[in-house]
């Protein structure tokens, strides 16, 4: 089963414009990360916040993390068509400090017209 | 460098068969783990192989299999295929605690 819940499971927005993805999961984290996936592509790491982070930029993207909350979210500022991709977040579970197994939610999907 | 690759990109099965899917990971990377990806739904955890030992399993049956071998590539295996697996298997290859990284998936389709 999934440990995490996005919200919105859909977004479309124009482009320039601001996304904000939100995520909330269950359990004790080691980090938190984001992915990218292009329409029947792999996935691609955006960002790692680790449980001891609040907050953290890479270029266009900002995410939050609210350990008290167990909560998420990720900003993409002034977006692009080429940002439309399904976004997925995904924890760390406590227990695998190798790294090895990623809990996902659902994921937002996200469309950005031109 | 290239990235992880995965072989083969499709494939169509029919219920009752098996099926062996295969993975290449990053040079240097030991880690490698295997995930299903039903349409519409994030990736589910499947397995973690490192250094050639499991080192975690998701809640799959044991129609589901894996190994690594000693160039740290990795075999899926899946018995008795059901119309339910149907899905894309993505394998992630990662280095220590780094982030994982993704091939583009292999996608079973049963008949």
């Amino acid at each position: 089963s999934q440990q995490g819940e996005e919200d919105p499971q859909a977004l479309s927005i124009q482009e320039g414009e601001n996304a904000t993805m939100n995520c909330s999961y269950k359990t004790s984290i080691n980090n938190l990360q984001w992915y990218r996936q292009n329409s029947g592509r792999g996935l691609v790491h955006l960002i790692l916040i680790r449980s001891n982070e609040r907050e953290k930029h890479s270029g266009r993207l900002r995410v939050t993390l609210d350990t008290s909350k167990k909560s998420s979210s990720l900003l993409i500022t002034a977006s692009r068509a080429a940002d439309t991709a399904s976004y997925f977040c995904a924890t760390d579970a406590f227990f695998y400090n190798q790294g090895g197994k990623l809990i996902f939610g659902q994921g937002t999907e996200l469309s950005v017209k031109p | 460098d290239a990235g992880v690759t995965q072989s083969p990109t499709h494939l169509i099965k029919t219920r009752g068969q098996h099926v062996t899917l295969r993975c290449s990971p990053i040079s240097g990377h030991k880690s490698v783990s295997w995930y299903q990806q039903v349409l519409g739904q994030g990736p589910q955890f499947i397995f973690q192989y490192y250094e050639k030992e499991e080192r975690g399993r998701g809640n799959f049956p044991d129609r589901f299999s894996a190994r690594q071998f000693p160039n740290y590539s990795s075999e899926l295996n899946v018995n008795a295929l059901l119309l339910g697996d149907s899905a894309l298997y993505l394998c992630a290859s990662s280095f220590g605690n780094q982030p994982q990284h993704f091939g583009d998936g292999t996608r079973l389709s049963i008949l």
